[in-house]
């Protein structure tokens, strides 16, 4: 099973920010958080991860809450191409394997 | 582009036929997986391969028979499927074996008539 918790879907408006959470309740103290997204008709696309501090690439920011139980990605300008599959999973860097992708949140982006 | 290329995009096959899925990767990373992506379902890992080696099989039935004979290159031969079997097929790549962030190319829609 998924060792996260996402919504199933969410909508944001164009040029507005589009905050996803995700619960990692039982997260233990090497693993990262790591998000990815997965746009249709391709395969999923990594986007960021953190372990503690806060992080901001140029595709996105991820919040993470100070005991780490949760996380927040911020898509600051949200654009009709953000549209796609957003998986939140948590991992050590070595990862064993196990990588377990669970449902994602669904995000329409909409005009 | 990710770096990680998989061929053919779409494939249709009966459920007699033998075929192969190809992924190359132009990342110079040690690692190589297949995942299966069926609809409505996350995805589910398949198998790992670290440096040529499989490391990971998650009771895959045998109708699935990875091949990894370099570092670059991995295909999955695909034989007496069945209808259930039709599915997106991603192959992903990372530096380490196990390791993240993973690369992922954009799969092989596969239809079992």
């Amino acid at each position: 099973d998924a060792k996260t918790t996402q919504p199933t879907s969410m909508d944001c408006a164009e040029g507005r920010a589009a905050n996803l959470p995700c619960n990692h309740s039982t997260i233990s103290g090497n693993e990262y958080v790591y998000w990815y997204r997965q746009i249709h008709s391709q395969g999923p696309q990594y986007i960021i991860h953190g372990l503690k501090n806060n992080e901001t690439n140029e595709m996105a920011s991820l919040i993470i809450t100070e005991d780490r139980k949760s996380s927040t990605l911020i898509l600051p300008h949200a654009t009709l191409r953000d549209t796609a599959v957003y998986y939140c999973i948590v991992s050590t860097n070595t990862g064993g394997f196990k990588t377990i992708f669970g449902a994602g949140t669904r995000l329409f982006v909409k005009a | 582009e990710t770096g990680v290329t998989q061929t053919p995009r779409h494939l249709v096959m009966g459920m007699t036929n033998k075929k192969s899925l190809k992924c190359e990767q132009h990342l110079g990373h040690n690692a190589m997986y297949w995942y299966k992506q069926s609809a409505k379902k996350p995805l589910e890992l398949m198998f790992v391969y670290s440096l040529e080696e499989r490391v990971e099989n998650n009771s895959v039935p045998s109708r699935f028979s990875p091949e990894c004979p370099n570092s670059s290159h991995l295909f999955l031969h695909l034989h007496t499927l069945q209808p259930e079997d039709s599915a997106l097929y991603l192959c992903a790549s990372s530096q380490d074996p196990g390791g993240q962030p993973q690369h992922f190319g954009d799969g092989t829609r596969l239809s079992i008539l």
